[in-house]
């Protein structure tokens, strides 16, 4: 099983509609998770960080986490054409040595918004 | 805050050139740094995380002998593509945890390309 897991979509939604991105990830004892964009031929940038299983809202963006099914979601209200981009969702594991944890990537969801 | 630059943001080499790539952290001490490698449409896939002062660790499958990792102070990380081969062209993308604020601060990533 891999570690973190995305549709790969891609997704296509019209503009001022709500895109729905999940992801899902092996380690139960993982404590942070992230969703980064990025646009293409450039570097992630962080959308959202959550840690405690629920909501967390910034602005248009809303992530929900569930420990217990192991399943972390990035929701975009009111999506808008600059939203179109890779859509990375990110947990950070145990490393195979026990002691250190690494960022662990998803192999990101495809969002297109449509005009 | 929190941001590290990395240089250079695109490079094209012979193939069996040797090739650096530089990340630097400009307002903080980054103690570790974490270098990924990205194909096209896929995802982030870490290589090793480097440590100041100490030996990088290297993922598994990843030769230590070909990607180079120094890391010999706190404002600087360094990896260095030996023997580069058309198979290596790829972008790379350096990556630091925040202090404090948790999460991770991206370089600007480098296209290399080996012709």
């Amino acid at each position: 099983q891999k570690e973190v897991e995305q549709n790969s979509g891609p997704l296509s939604v019209p503009e001022g509609a709500i895109a729905s991105l999940n992801c899902t990830y092996s380690d139960r004892g993982s404590q942070s998770f992230f969703w980064y964009r990025q646009y293409s031929g450039k570097s992630p940038e962080l959308i959202m960080s959550i840690y405690s299983n629920g909501d967390k809202e910034d602005g248009r963006f809303t992530a929900q986490l569930n420990k217990a099914s192991q399943y972390v979601s990035l929701l975009i209200r009111d999506s808008q054409p600059s939203d179109s981009a890779t859509y990375l969702c990110a947990v950070n594991i145990v490393s195979s040595g026990g002691s250190n944890y690494k960022l662990t990537f998803g192999k990101g969801t495809l969002l297109t918004v449509n005009p | 805050g929190a941001v590290v630059s990395q240089h250079p943001s695109w490079v094209i080499c012979k193939s069996g050139t040797s090739v650096k790539i530089e990340c630097r952290s400009l307002d903080f001490q980054a103690t570790t740094m974490f270098w990924y490698r990205q194909f096209p449409k896929q995802s982030l896939m870490l290589m090793a995380t480097s440590n100041e002062g100490s030996k990088a660790t290297y993922e598994q499958g990843v030769e230590k002998d070909k990607f180079l990792i120094n890391h010999a102070s706190l404002t600087l990380s360094t990896l260095t593509v030996t023997s580069a081969h058309p198979e290596d062209s790829s972008f790379y993308i350096c990556s630091a945890p925040k202090q404090g604020a948790g999460g991770y601060t991206f370089g600007s990533g480098t296209r290399l390309t080996v012709v």
